[in-house]
């Protein structure tokens, strides 16, 4: 089945722990973006990634990190986690980069404290 | 920068046609797409335009004008599933998608 699989669904962190969340497809898709979600806000992008070692910054990259050494993977990275960073993060694979027939993942809920 | 404006919320019956409305602002333009979502689940893609006119896919159609930039998603013959919010989304580059706040659409019986 194509998909996007992202881990964990939900976590509870504490300020300043590191954490990493993997996204995963299986599609062979070039494109590739990870996006927070916030009430009001709609779904705002963080990074996205053209190819293997070709990334770059969305709208609202601070505080994140993102790595892409291998076409199917694409982590995303909070090196030292804050409560604004608590949010509803969607990974998304794409054949075009143009908008048409994104693949989402499920979603995770991130809750810093 | 990119913006997108689409009403918060629609309201309909079952068996009815409603129109969502997405204008936007962008520094080059490569589509205007279109993404279901219920409640906190993973959004779905729908529809796709990349050149003006309309695009129809079963129940769901969506328009594009980029003279006007300006876009519509109409459902026809809603279904009680429909309820969920729909995002429309503009890319301005490869990759570069931005989406509006989302517009949350209720059908009641």
């Amino acid at each position: 089945e194509a998909q996007v699989t992202q881990n964990p669904r939900y976590l509870i962190t504490v300020t300043g722990k590191k954490l990493t969340v993997t996204c995963s497809q299986n599609m062979n898709h070039e494109y590739m973006s990870w996006y927070r979600q916030d009430p009001g806000l709609g779904l705002r992008q963080i990074y996205y990634s053209m190819n293997v070692e070709v990334t770059d910054k969305g709208d609202v990259p601070e505080g994140y990190k993102v790595s892409r050494k291998e076409k199917r993977n694409f982590p995303l990275i909070l090196e030292s986690p804050s409560p604004n960073q608590t949010s509803l993060y969607f990974c998304a694979s794409s054949p075009t980069g143009t908008g048409h027939g994104y693949t989402f993942g499920s979603g995770t809920r991130l809750t810093v404290v | 920068g990119q913006s997108l404006e689409q009403p918060s919320e629609v309201t309909a019956v079952e068996g009815a046609i409603v129109q969502i409305n997405c204008t936007y602002q962008t520094s080059g333009f490569y589509g205007l797409s279109w993404y279901q979502q219920h409640d906190g689940g993973a959004p779905t893609f729908l529809s796709y335009n990349g050149l003006d006119g309309l695009e129809e896919t079963g129940r769901f159609s969506s328009f594009l004008s980029r003279s006007d930039s300006y876009g519509y998603l109409l459902l026809q013959e809603l279904q009680m599933k429909d309820s969920a919010s729909y995002f429309c989304a503009v890319s301005s580059g490869y990759s570069t998608l931005t989406f509006g706040k989302g517009t949350m659409l209720l059908v009641s019986p």
